[in-house]
C-alpha cells in the first residue's frame, strides 16, 4: 500500500490552462505539505495544512491555491500556468506540525508546461 | 537566517567504501530536527534517519548514521560499504520553527556516485 500518493504523476498542458494535482496519505498523519523542486533539484516548501487548517503559507503566488478536504487528502490547483511553473510538485505528510516530526514524501509530479 | 549548507556538489565513492556527506545548519532555535533523504533518478523522496537537537547519540539506521556535532553545527551523513544503488541525490533537510509554524529547509543536494 502507497502510504503517500499522488495523481497525476506527469502533467503537460499549455500556458494559461488551470490544472490540479492531488494527494492522498493513509498514514493517519495530521499535516500535509506541498513542496515545488525546480530544475537544479532546489525544495522549497510551498503550503502546509494541520487537520485542514493552513499553518504554513509561503511567498507563493495566488494562482496556486491548496484545499484540503480532509486531514488524508490536500490538493493543489494552478490556475493560470506559466512557464515558470514548470517543476515537480511534492506533496508530503507527517504524524503532526512539530519540530521532530519525520516527513514522508509522495512520488511527486512532473508538471511541464508548454 | 535558518539554513542549510551542503557544500560538496558531487561526490565520487569506491563499492564497497564508506562516504561522508557534509551538512552544516544554522539556526539560533534549541528545539530542531535534523533529517537525511535520498533522491534516486526514479525521483521519489526516501526518508534516511533523523536527528534531535537533544538527542546525545548520533542516529543510525543500517548502512546510515549521523554524525551530529551540535556545537560545530553539523550533521554528516556517513553510509558504510557503499552499494551502486546508493547513487543518488543526498538531501540534508532542517525542521524549525518559522513563521506561522515549524517547517523543514532542505540543503541544496550531493549527488553521490558509486563507481563499481
Amino acid at each position: 500500500d502507497t502510504a503517500v500518493s499522488q495523481t497525476p504523476k506527469y502533467l503537460v498542458t499549455q500556458m494559461g490552462n488551470d490544472k490540479s494535482i492531488k494527494c492522498e496519505q493513509n498514514l493517519g498523519h495530521d499535516t500535509m505539505y506541498w513542496y515545488k523542486q525546480d530544475s537544479k533539484k532546489f525544495l522549497k516548501i510551498m503550503f502546509s495544512y494541520n487537520n485542514k487548517e493552513l499553518i504554513i503559507n509561503e511567498t507563493v503566488p495566488n494562482r496556486f491555491s491548496p484545499k484540503s478536504p480532509d486531514k488524508a487528502h490536500l490538493n493543489l490547483h494552478i490556475n493560470s500556468l506559466e512557464l515558470g511553473d514548470s517543476a515537480v510538485y511534492f506533496c508530503a505528510s507527517s504524524l503532526t506540525s512539530g519540530w521532530a516530526d519525520t516527513q514522508y514524501f509522495g512520488p511527486g509530479t512532473r508538471l511541464t508546461v508548454l | 537566517a535558518q539554513k542549510i549548507t551542503q557544500t560538496q556538489p558531487g561526490m565520487f565513492v569506491q563499492e564497497k567504501e564508506a562516504v561522508t556527506l557534509d551538512c552544516t545548519y544554522d539556526t539560533s532555535d534549541p528545539s530542531y530536527s535534523l533529517f537525511w533523504y535520498k533522491q534516486p533518478s526514479s525521483g521519489e523522496m526516501i526518508f534516511l534517519i533523523y536527528q534531535g537537537s537533544y538527542d546525545q547519540q548520533n542516529a543510525t539506521e543500517g548502512r546510515y548514521s549521523l554524525n551530529f556535532q551540535k556545537a560545530r553545527k553539523s550533521a554528516n551523513l556517513v553510509i558504510s560499504a557503499s552499494q551502486l544503488g546508493d547513487s543518488a541525490m543526498y538531501f540534508c533537510a532542517m525542521r524549525v520553527l518559522n513563521t506561522g509554524g515549524f517547517k523543514t529547509i532542505f540543503g541544496a543536494g550531493t549527488r553521490l556516485f558509486v563507481k563499481a
